[in-house]
């Protein structure tokens, strides 16, 4: 059974700091890994996806993921956050017809 | 394009109650799913659908009912509902497996 785990519920971080956010995964195959982000009241909206290939993608907003096979990681990291960077995110994985979501991290920002 | 959208985006409930959530996508996307998001538990699937006219169950499927009789269209039936139900719910579309793109959710509270 896939699984994903996501070990900081909550994070904070300086506006201008940098950001890394942890998701390992557990997952039979090859998996397709996925980063959302969901502010206050809103959907999910996608950031990033790894299907295969180079290990590190590019995403909206600033943001990329470092696929590591040996380590079932795949860790989100912005070098500079923004204030407007505050909100969830969600780690998935999954290849097919479900996607199974790790239980996300908030992240809080200070000026 | 409108994307996904949701129908109503609040509702209040008394136990036993029935409604019907409404999921509409414009993309063409064979698939498509339902998930409630509770706090601390990240999202789970309730149902999902990969084509027009055949549904599956999920995680979370019990006191839940869903339709997908046209592919744009995915409805979500609760029959009697329950205070355990209190949960935003949201809808997703997928062209076929891997990024879903998700509704702006419905806030659901059964009292």
């Amino acid at each position: 059974a896939q699984s994903v785990t996501q070990p900081d519920i909550h994070i904070t971080v300086s506006e201008g700091a940098s950001l890394e956010l942890r998701c390992n995964y557990s997952y039979g195959a090859t998996p397709y890994l996925f980063w959302y982000v969901q502010s206050p009241g809103q959907g999910l909206q996608l950031l990033l996806k790894y299907f295969s290939g180079d290990t590190l993608v590019q995403g909206i907003k600033g943001f990329e993921a470092e696929f590591k096979r040996s380590q079932s990681s795949f860790n989100l990291r912005k070098p500079s956050v923004h204030w407007s960077d505050a909100a969830e995110y969600f780690c998935a994985v999954g290849a097919g017809e479900k996607l199974t979501f790790g239980t996300g991290t908030r992240l809080t920002i200070i000026p | 394009n409108a994307g996904v959208t949701q129908t109503p985006k609040f509702r209040v409930l008394k136990t036993g109650q029935s409604m019907t959530l409404l999921c509409a996508q414009d993309m063409n996307h064979e698939y498509m799913y339902w998930y409630r998001q509770d706090p601390g538990m990240g999202l789970r699937l309730i149902h999902y659908s990969v084509g027009e006219g055949t549904t599956a169950k999920g995680e979370v499927p019990d006191g839940y009912n869903v339709s997908r009789l046209k592919k744009q269209n995915f409805l979500l039936g609760l029959e009697s509902a329950a205070p355990s139900q209190t949960s935003v719910y949201f809808c997703a579309s997928s062209p076929s497996g891997g990024a879903q793109f998700f509704g702006p959710g419905t806030r659901l509270t059964v009292l």
